[in-house]
């Protein structure tokens, strides 16, 4: 069974910095791209990061870029996403997710979210 | 970046009638179109994918058509469980999603 745990979010003020950490087991890791999607309170879904199996492409949202940084520790079967200068706009719950296996960007599976709030 | 605009923002109806949401795309995107369901406190759940294929275990009551820009997501005969928040999403480009369709009990 595909599980996908996030862990890391807090409180922060603005212009501080959070590292987010996506615990995957149940499939064969490295052999599938990883992203984090983000829903701000009450809002919609936005895709903010993806990187590929690897780990040598990594692909970012404009709204995020320069600031977010996804890596990944094939080894430890943990992907992650370091968050810095961050901004109000940024809280939301930042869900780990996987393709379905249909494409790129199907997301089929999802982690439980981790919460991170950004405010003075 | 491709703007997705769903309608209505919210529909009113009652279990046992159809149900019917779209999804418009601000450029034509092929097939690569998702839908998704969001229930309150739990993450999204895949329902289509490439506009009309139905992810394993979802129930043959939803259905995606659609070919462009314009796409929808019909529900044949609501169920109770089928309340909640539905999202369109796209992968042609950088993946985007749209603003969300509620769909609530009247």
């Amino acid at each position: 069974e595909v599980q996908l745990l996030e862990s890391g979010g807090g409180s922060v003020q603005p212009g501080g910095s959070l590292r987010l950490s996506c615990a995957a087991s149940g499939f064969y890791f490295s052999n599938y791209a990883m992203a984090w999607v983000r829903q701000a309170p009450g809002k919609g879904l936005e895709w903010v990061s993806a990187i590929s199996g690897g780990g040598g492409s990594t692909y970012y949202a404009d709204s995020v870029k320069g600031r977010l940084t996804i890596s990944r520790d094939n080894s430890q079967k943990t992907v992650y996403l370091q968050l810095n200068s961050l901004r109000a706009e940024d809280t939301a719950l930042y869900y780990c997710a996987r393709d379905a296996g249909y494409g790129d960007y199907y997301f089929g599976y999802w982690g439980q979210g981790t919460l991170v709030t950004v405010s003075s | 970046e491709i703007v997705l605009t769903q309608s209505p923002a919210t529909l009113s109806l009652s279990p046992g009638e159809r149900a019917t949401l779209s999804c418009r795309a601000s450029e034509r995107i092929a097939s690569y179109l998702a839908w998704y369901q969001q229930k309150p406190g739990q993450a999204p759940r895949l329902l289509i994918y490439e506009v009309s294929n139905r992810a394993t275990g979802i129930p043959a009551r939803f259905s995606g058509s659609g070919s462009g820009t314009d796409f929808t997501l019909a529900i044949s005969s609501l169920e109770p469980e089928d309340f909640a928040i539905y999202y369109c999403q796209q992968r042609s480009n950088w993946p985007t999603f749209g603003q969300g369709t509620k769909l609530e009990i009247k």
